[in-house]
């Protein structure tokens, strides 16, 4: 099956700092979300993006689809932005099946 | 709004009790749900795929007797852990698709069990 790799596997930011979290990919895929899973394991949709780039307030990601890898950027880093990030992606041939990444761990620090 | 809606959050039983968990898509009609299991500082594994009208599909190394799946709505899939034992304490979270092709998943909130 499809490999998800995410990078790195622990973040420590300091309040206002700006990150980059990569998910990297084995195989074509259509469809790829990130989320953040909160302390209380609450799993929040932040993009669904097979492809391109989109924006949310200081959050954006990027989808090269070609390459094989998504980036996550979190700009201006706020304590609520801690938890864990999560890539999963979606092939052509698993109906639907999501493969998560082992996930990224983010802690802001004030 | 939350448009997956997962009940109960949390549950604490006995060993050896069967727990029932309920996932509804609040706002429109899911063909397919999927349900994951979470143990603690690991990532999310997928369990079983559940389509409405027909039997779940279940991952290798899950025991379709031990966690039963039913999903005879459009808007609800449940899932039962039978005879539930320790080891069966884990989170477990259900997502949602309106179609079962290249839909975003929507998830629930997840139901923390604990099994004494």
């Amino acid at each position: 099956g499809i490999q998800v790799e995410q990078s790195p596997p622990d973040l420590i930011l300091q309040e206002g700092a700006n990150s980059t979290l990569r998910c990297n990919f084995s195989d074509s895929v259509n469809n790829l979300q990130w989320f953040h899973q909160n302390p209380w394991g609450q799993l929040i949709n932040l993009f669904y993006i097979p492809s391109g780039t989109k924006q949310n307030g200081r959050l954006s990601a990027t989808t090269v689809a070609t390459e094989r890898y998504s980036l996550l950027y979190i700009s201006s880093s706020q304590t609520t932005d801690s938890g864990v990030y999560f890539c999963a992606v979606v092939t052509t041939d698993s109906w639907g099946k999501l493969q998560f990444g082992a996930g990224t761990q983010v802690v802001v620090t004030p | 709004g939350a448009v997956v809606s997962q009940h109960p959050s949390r549950v604490i039983c006995k060993s050896g009790t069967s727990v029932k968990i309920e996932c509804r898509s609040l706002d429109f009609q899911a063909t397919t749900m999927f349900w994951y299991r979470q143990f603690p500082k690991q990532s999310l594994m997928l369990m079983a795929t559940s389509n409405e009208g027909s039997k779940a599909t279940y991952e290798q190394g899950v025991e379709k007797d031990k966690f039963l799946i039913n999903h005879a709505s459009l808007t609800l899939s449940t899932l039962t852990v039978t005879s539930a034992h320790p080891e069966d304490s884990s989170f477990y979270i259900c997502s949602a698709i309106r179609v079962r092709s290249n839909q975003p998943q929507h998830f629930g909130d997840g139901t923390r069990l604990s099994i004494l």
